[in-house]
């Protein structure tokens, strides 16, 4: 497709379990950004990719936040053990390595109960 | 860390004024890009800056890289009713490649 694709678009997960939120970048994008955004505030950085390089998950908030992007295209956030303070917009966004400006999908909003 | 000021938080304007928002940063920044966010959907660009002093515009909007690197500007001029919605600032550093995103300002504009 033309822009960023995010799914699901809704998820509601009971505490404790895992959940799953798929990206599909731009084609042709080298870069993959995650970030989370909480009601009410700007995004916050959660991880990074260059290809199928992880070059920075300073962002991610515990070691229950797994991401990863093993072809260099699709990722996948991966969220263990959910608790209800994750629940949050997860926006994914890539970008043309150039110019490096991020383009959004239209986010994956998780609730946790 | 570093972090981004949004002033104002939040305007109620009258359709058809013109609208100023800025930026201001603890750190240097090497670019500058402006987001619109409506409901339940994803920030959409408005504008990217790359070099201090820069001033682009994309139709009614403009937006300034200030010559101290450390703020940015956007006006937009002629409000219309589908300009309501959060406004984002996002800076980057010569650092790193993760962009900081300000706390938004909120517009609403009064028919």
């Amino acid at each position: 497709g033309a822009g960023v694709s995010q799914s699901p678009r809704y998820k509601v997960a009971k505490r404790g379990q895992d959940v799953a939120l798929r990206c599909d970048p731009i084609s042709g994008h080298v870069s993959l950004f995650w970030y989370q955004q909480a009601l009410g505030q700007g995004p916050e950085f959660l991880t990074y990719f260059q290809n199928e390089a992880q070059l920075d998950k300073s962002g991610l908030p515990s070691d229950r936040f797994f991401a990863e992007r093993p072809e260099g295209s699709v990722s996948t956030l991966k969220i263990q053990r959910t608790q209800q303070e994750d629940s949050a917009v997860y926006l994914c966004a890539s970008s043309p390595l150039r110019t490096g400006e991020l383009f959004f999908g239209e986010g994956s909003r998780l609730t946790v109960l | 860390g570093q972090q981004l000021n949004q002033s104002p938080q939040s305007m109620f304007i009258q359709e058809g004024e013109d609208v100023s928002m800025n930026c201001t940063s603890s750190s240097i920044f090497n670019t500058w890009l402006w987001y619109k966010q409506d409901p339940g959907e994803g920030p959409v660009l408005l504008i990217a800056l790359y070099k201090a002093g820069e001033l682009t515009s994309n139709g009614r909007l403009t937006a300034q890289f200030g010559i101290t690197r450390k703020d940015s500007f956007l006006n937009i001029s002629a409000s219309i009713p589908s300009d309501v919605g959060i406004y984002f600032c996002a800076g980057r550093d010569n650092y790193g490649q993760n962009f900081v995103f300000g706390p938004g300002t909120r517009l609403s504009v009064l028919p």
